[in-house]
């Protein structure tokens, strides 16, 4: 069966960056786009960016452009996103989320990661 | 990157039918047939409900049902049940490979 498996809660300081991943299993890697979704305690759904597995390539949210890369490694069907110079506003739960045409059809998600910033 | 528009709330009691609905621009929900929706219980990742403006994933009972008129989409729950309690959020491809997502709804079953 299809699964997106995350990596667990982490805690940062103000100014830090934080790496989770998303390890796919069940489908073929190459064949899904991976989006990253956030959600801050209370909030909405915010979209992130999103990555082609097969390539690499990439398109980021103007608001986290210079701050959020995502990357692949195909070997291990892993997805990774990682965020720079945290602040309190990026306390969230991280998700991830396949997608076959980057249209925003999402049909599986990762069990989501939660990011606490505090000093 | 503006989000999309719903209704904080909306409300219903079980057998009726109610509707979400969640506006954009034409540069997004009026310009591609790629809305979908989403159903989110509480502590739990979101389920997709509507793909591709009016089209079910298997296993989604026929009570969900999707459409769009212009920029506005809808999401429509018919025959409500205590379970169809949950937050419901829009999505839309916005081009250049960019998705939006909508402020989110609360759907209570009264």
């Amino acid at each position: 069966q299809v699964q997106l498996v995350q990596s667990g809660a982490e805690v940062k300081r103000p100014g830090a960056s934080v790496k989770v991943s998303c390890k796919a299993s069940g489908y073929i890697f190459v064949s899904y786009y991976i989006h990253w979704v956030r959600q801050a305690p209370g909030q909405g759904l915010e979209w992130m960016g999103v990555i082609n597995p097969t390539g690499g390539v990439t398109t980021y949210t103007q608001k986290l452009q210079g701050r959020v890369a995502m990357t692949r490694d195909t070997s291990s069907s892993t997805v990774y996103m990682e965020l720079s110079s945290l602040g309190p506003e990026d306390t969230a739960v991280y998700y991830c989320a396949r997608d076959y045409s980057a249209s925003g059809n999402c049909d599986h998600w990762g069990q989501g990661t939660l990011v606490t910033v505090s000093a | 990157q503006s989000a999309l528009t719903q209704p904080l709330s909306v409300s219903g009691s079980p057998g009726q039918s109610v509707t979400i609905s969640c506006t954009g621009t034409s540069s997004d929900v009026g310009a591609y047939n790629y809305v979908s929706w989403y159903q989110q219980h509480p502590a739990t990742a979101p389920k997709l409900m509507i793909y591709d403006v009016n089209k079910r994933p298997s296993g989604v009972p026929d009570r969900f049902s999707g459409s769009k008129s212009g920029n506005t989409a809808s999401l429509t729950i018919s025959g409500l049940q205590a379970e169809d309690e949950a937050l419901y959020f829009c999505c839309s491809y916005a081009g250049g490979y960019t998705v939006k997502f909508g402020g989110g709804t609360k759907l209570t079953v009264l």
